[in-house]
């Protein structure tokens, strides 16, 4: 019944490996997030998707990219994985670009360690 | 330039004392304000937006156009509201701004 779910929870990966993280919603929403959260517990948006089509692509490497098979998923695939790319990942989705006045839903987040 | 700031990155009370979380923000535009809260190791949570008005777990914020604040306010912290709030500003296009966050610490 979770609304917005993640996987994996935890990932621990060498670096220079590649790894992706995935994200479906069932609420029905139209638009999708990706956010990520450092060390200091800083909040930053990555990307968001509405309807399967790109809207926000904030300056993220190019190592980092999302996908979007259909309005429910967003997947984020990361290349080449550095030490600095260890934070948490949390998907999020909203009902649509504008009405977002319930707010966003979150997933759990996915705690990613490289080492 | 569109931003959110919350000047305590720590905030330590003792339990039954009131307690504020500052959020001032800065947005041309009429803002549409939140507040979330992440318990440890938790996701994120909608705690209260400014439209509804709404008090949630005793926790009420006022948007404040003259000052561009929207302050979290309690008058009584409970041990169970340790948590990290972040303050949140949307954007036309969707996109919520999150605040640097503050970790409330309630202490018996």
């Amino acid at each position: 019944d979770t609304a917005v779910s993640q996987t994996p929870k935890y990932l621990v990966t060498q670096m220079g490996n590649d790894k992706s993280i995935k994200c479906e919603q069932n609420l029905g929403h139209d638009t999708m997030y990706w956010y990520k959260q450092d060390s200091k517990k800083f909040l930053k948006i990555m990307f968001s998707y509405n309807n399967k089509e790109l809207i926000i692509n904030e300056t993220v490497p190019n190592r980092f990219s999302p996908k979007s098979p259909d309005k429910a998923h967003l997947n984020l695939h990361i290349n080449s994985l550095e030490l600095g790319d260890s934070a948490v990942y949390f998907c999020a989705s909203s009902q649509d670009l504008e009405t977002v006045r319930s707010g966003y839903t979150f997933g759990s987040g996915t705690r990613l360690t490289v080492v | 330039a569109q931003r959110v700031t919350q000047p305590e990155k720590l905030l330590s009370v003792f339990k039954g004392a009131p307690v504020e979380l500052k959020c001032n923000y800065s947005y041309s535009g009429s803002p549409e304000l939140f507040w979330y809260v992440q318990y440890s190791r938790q996701r994120l949570q909608l705690l209260l937006r400014h439209i509804s008005r709404e008090s949630i777990k005793g926790f009420t914020a006022d948007l404040n156009k003259g000052e561009t604040s929207f302050h979290l306010k309690k008058p009584f912290a409970q041990e169970e509201d340790s948590a990290m709030y972040y303050c949140a500003l949307k954007r036309k296009g969707g996109k919520l701004i999150f605040g640097q966050g503050t970790e409330l610490s309630v202490k018996p």
